[in-house]
């Protein structure tokens, strides 16, 4: 596996309250990325960073903010977290270097939002 | 609205057989194309990326890649029970910095 860590794995929260998933790399990547998946939909973007404190939305931002303080952390805030943000969400790194365009992974986050 | 599409499946194959996944994308500029396989409950794993047009093999996966139709395929040969996953069709955009693109998938069923 790829140096890619996600904190927590399984959180459960109340509607309302904020909440941050961590995205910790040992590979020096320059790209970090912020997925979700959710049945029917796939995975879907939801931001992404292209170096320290470079950071732009995607598809599904909304109700979501980002930072990337460290080349190594890339944080994920709920800023108040509600029942459609249940999901699995899923931290990726691309290195984008010689022309190496690929993703890898993290072991994803599982959230519940009650 | 760049797009990637994929039938969902589910795709049955008996072991031993051929598998073909199929991937259609819209965005022509695209230079970058991937295959991900997922376990249920686990995240994706990369199996081939192609970046040419033509094939490329790896073991039993073999990656087609047709640019002018806009369409990659993943074929699976040997098919095992083990290869029972869903089956991810990624696309990166022709802009610098921009992420994957990723179809909802398709599910293979591999019976013994």
């Amino acid at each position: 596996d790829a140096g890619i860590t996600q904190s927590p794995r399984h959180k459960v929260t109340e509607t309302g309250t904020p909440v941050t998933l961590r995205c910790h790399q040992t590979e020096n990547h320059r790209y970090m990325y912020w997925y979700r998946q959710d049945p029917g939909h796939g995975l879907r973007l939801i931001h992404y960073s292209y170096g320290v404190k470079d950071t732009d939305k995607g598809e599904v931002s909304d109700g979501y903010s980002v930072s990337r303080s460290k080349t190594e952390d890339f944080l994920l805030t709920l800023e108040s977290a509600t029942s459609s943000q249940t999901s699995v969400y899923f931290c990726a790194i691309s290195d984008e270097s010689r022309g190496r365009t690929e993703a890898f992974f993290g072991q994803g986050t599982r959230l519940t939002v009650v | 609205q760049k797009e990637v599409e994929q039938n969902s499946g589910p795709l049955s194959v008996p072991e031993g057989a051929i598998a073909s996944l199929n991937c259609t994308y819209s965005d022509r500029g695209s230079q970058s194309f991937f295959w991900y396989r997922q376990y249920s409950g686990k995240s994706p794993e990369l199996i081939m990326s192609i970046y040419s047009n033509g094939d490329k093999e790896d073991g039993r996966f073999t990656a087609q890649l047709n640019k002018a139709s806009q369409y990659v395929s993943l074929l699976i040969r040997d098919s095992q029970p083990s290869d029972s996953a869903t089956y991810l069709c990624a696309v990166r955009p022709n802009q610098a910095g921009t992420a994957l693109i990723f179809g909802k998938g398709t599910t293979l069923s591999v019976s013994s």
